[in-house]
């Protein structure tokens, strides 16, 4: 099973600041690396697929990089809604997992 | 527009079963896997398992292998996921989320969540 590790746990800032968030695999899973937006009793939301597609409907301000094992995904300026949980998880190796995820939240 | 709708919440004691359904809407029901994934309080995202509503076809997380059971009723854009068996663990809210192109382990939409609770 790929383990997926995301850092920092939390993540404190302000709206209107950069956010960068981090996930490391445990194994290669090339570019099949996806994330997902999670707000407090709402359903999750796919925000990046295959490393750095945006989905349909996902702010221009949010990007995805990475490749291999290491993969960042970027707010580039903090808007009120993007205080949430951030879930990395790949699509490589079954079963499909997720890293236990990064709170935004607000500094 | 493409919506999944759960089912409500519910309360088991420990040995007993639970289902949960998903009713779809707004796209071609057979044209898309359904996953099943949870969370339970205070952690992360846990893939379940999908059914492909075309065959029937199912695969499931070894955790929960022998324990769950997946199924469609395709004249009404339904799925359901049957957990027996429950534990405490097994206290969480359960999504089922549509394959975001068809087959690409990729999860979007999402439904609602359905809590389930297991209380003695």
């Amino acid at each position: 099973e790929i383990v997926l590790t995301q850092s920092p746990a939390t993540l404190s800032l302000s709206p209107g600041e950069r956010a960068t968030l981090s996930c490391r695999a445990s194994h290669s899973v090339s570019s099949s690396l996806a994330w997902y937006q999670h707000k407090p009793g709402q359903a999750p939301r796919l925000l990046i697929f295959d490393a750095s597609n945006r989905a349909t409907g996902s702010p221009a301000r949010f990007s995805g990089s990475g490749s291999g094992t290491d993969f960042t995904l970027t707010i580039s300026s903090l808007e009120p809604e993007d205080f949430a949980v951030y879930y990395c998880q790949q699509r490589t190796n079954w079963p499909f997992t997720f890293g236990p995820g990064t709170k935004v939240d607000i500094k | 527009q493409v919506q999944l709708v759960q089912s409500g919440a519910e309360v088991r004691k420990p040995g007993a079963s639970v289902k949960v359904s998903c009713k779809a809407s707004g796209y071609t029901f057979t044209g898309h896997y359904i996953h099943w994934v949870r969370q339970a309080p205070g952690q992360g995202l846990e893939w379940m398992g999908w059914i492909n509503p075309n065959s029937g076809d199912t695969s499931s997380a070894e955790k929960f292998q022998g324990r769950v059971t997946m199924t469609t009723d395709t004249s009404i854009s339904s799925a359901y996921i049957e957990l027996s068996s429950l534990t405490f663990d097994d206290t969480a809210i359960y999504y089922c989320a549509r394959d975001f192109l068809g087959s690409t382990w990729l999860f979007d939409p999402w439904g609602q969540g359905t809590l389930v609770t297991v209380s003695s």
